[in-house]
Parts: C-alpha cells; structure tokens; sequence
C-alpha cells in the first residue's frame, strides 16, 4: 500500500526560485490537503481539494498555488521563493473532510536560501 | 475561531513512568483524533473518537473524550522509548480538522 507519496524529500531553493513539491495518493480519497510544519506552530492548511478541479483557500495559502486535475494528484507550487517558505510541507488525503482520519505523506523538507 | 490546547508542550521520562496529555477547547468538535508523529514522517492516525464521554483503548494507551465533546486526554501506561515522538490532538466538525500544536514526548530507557 503505497497511500500518500510526496516528492522530493529535500530540496533547496535560492530566493526567487520556482518549485512544484508533488503528491499522489493511490487511496481515491477524494479529500486532499497540503500543510506547512514549523517548530512548535502546529500543522497550517495551505490549501485544500474537495475532489478532481475543485481547490480552496487554507489558513496560509499566499505565495503557494495548487491545482487538482486529478483525483490522484494534488500539486502544490511556489512561486517566487522567499525565507519564510522554509518548512516542512506535508500532503494529505482523508475519505471525508472532519471525521475521518487523515493519511499523511512523509514529508518535503524545504530550505530557501 | 476553533483552537486545540495540548498540555504539557513537552514531556520527558523514564521508562516504565505513566503519563497523560490533554487536548482542549471552548468549541464543539464532532470527532477528535489523535496522531503520533516521529522525526522525519507525517502523522499517523492512532485513533478517532466521536461520542462524549466515550474511552477507547489501544494497547497501552487510552483515549477518552470529554462529555460536551471540547476536550480529550491520552493516557499511556508504562511508557516505553518507543513512545517517543510528536503526539498531536485534532478535531473535527463541518469542516477541515482543526490541528492542537502538539506535545514533544521523550521517553529515556
């Protein structure tokens, strides 16, 4: 069961840079998010998708863009790379959206310097 | 605003110790679960609850949320080092869950 896959797994980027970190989940969840981590801050919604070319708005959602033309594929790319970006990025998929439980990927750990 | 209160922020022991982390809010939540996650991963669901007043038990740990569905306790017994790692509270309602910011456990053998 490969479940949620995120790549890559490290990256850095120069300020200014463009990157699209990547997700696919095998499960045909039809909810799926995207989350920044940073120490001690919890996890933050960036942005998520209710389903095949439907995305909203999360909590953080400026300088980060998605788009979801697929049930599979949820990316999320950045534009103009600032120091503030740096975080770890987690992608997740879940059944249905508040009830049932998340499924993770294990992360893209992102640096810009 | 919905916000999730963990308590302690971070917990350090001795094997063999018990211990419990609290999750709390001034809202309504539909279900509360819970996630470990460990240095390098994402979270991994340990479990979810959706009634009040209801305990779940999952080996060593329990789970109970709280009567008016705003607060819920993880309880683990006999803590061992491979308890160790990042355990985070979250609830939800109509909408996305709502993610507490964690409690850091070290358990030392």
């Amino acid at each position: 069961n490969a479940g949620v896959t995120q790549t890559p797994k490290f990256r850095i980027l120069k300020i200014g840079q463009s990157m699209t970190l990547q997700c696919t989940q095998d499960m045909n969840h039809n909810y799926m998010y995207w989350y920044r981590q940073d120490p001690g801050m919890g996890l933050k919604l960036i942005y998520y998708s209710v389903g095949a070319g439907i995305t909203d708005k999360g909590e953080v959602p400026n300088g980060y863009n998605v788009s979801r033309s697929t049930t599979e594929d949820f990316p999320l790319r950045l534009e103009l790379a600032a120091p503030s970006q740096t975080s770890v990025y987690f992608c997740a998929s879940s059944y249905l959206a508040g009830r049932s439980g998340y499924t993770f990927g294990s992360g893209t750990r992102l640096t810009v310097v | 605003t919905q916000l999730l209160e963990q308590s302690p922020q971070f917990l350090s022991i001795q094997e063999g110790e018990n211990l419990t982390v609290y999750c709390n809010s001034s809202s309504v939540f539909s279900s509360l679960q819970w996630y470990r996650q460990e240095p390098g991963e994402g979270p991994v669901l340990l479990v979810t609850v959706v009634t009040g007043g209801e305990v779940k038990k999952l080996k060593r740990l329990t789970f109970q949320f709280g009567d008016a569905r705003k607060d819920s306790s993880l309880h683990i017994t006999a803590a061992q080092p491979g308890d160790t790692g990042l355990y985070l509270c979250a609830g939800g309602s109509q909408g996305n869950l709502i993610f507490g910011k964690g409690t850091k456990l070290s358990v030392k053998p």
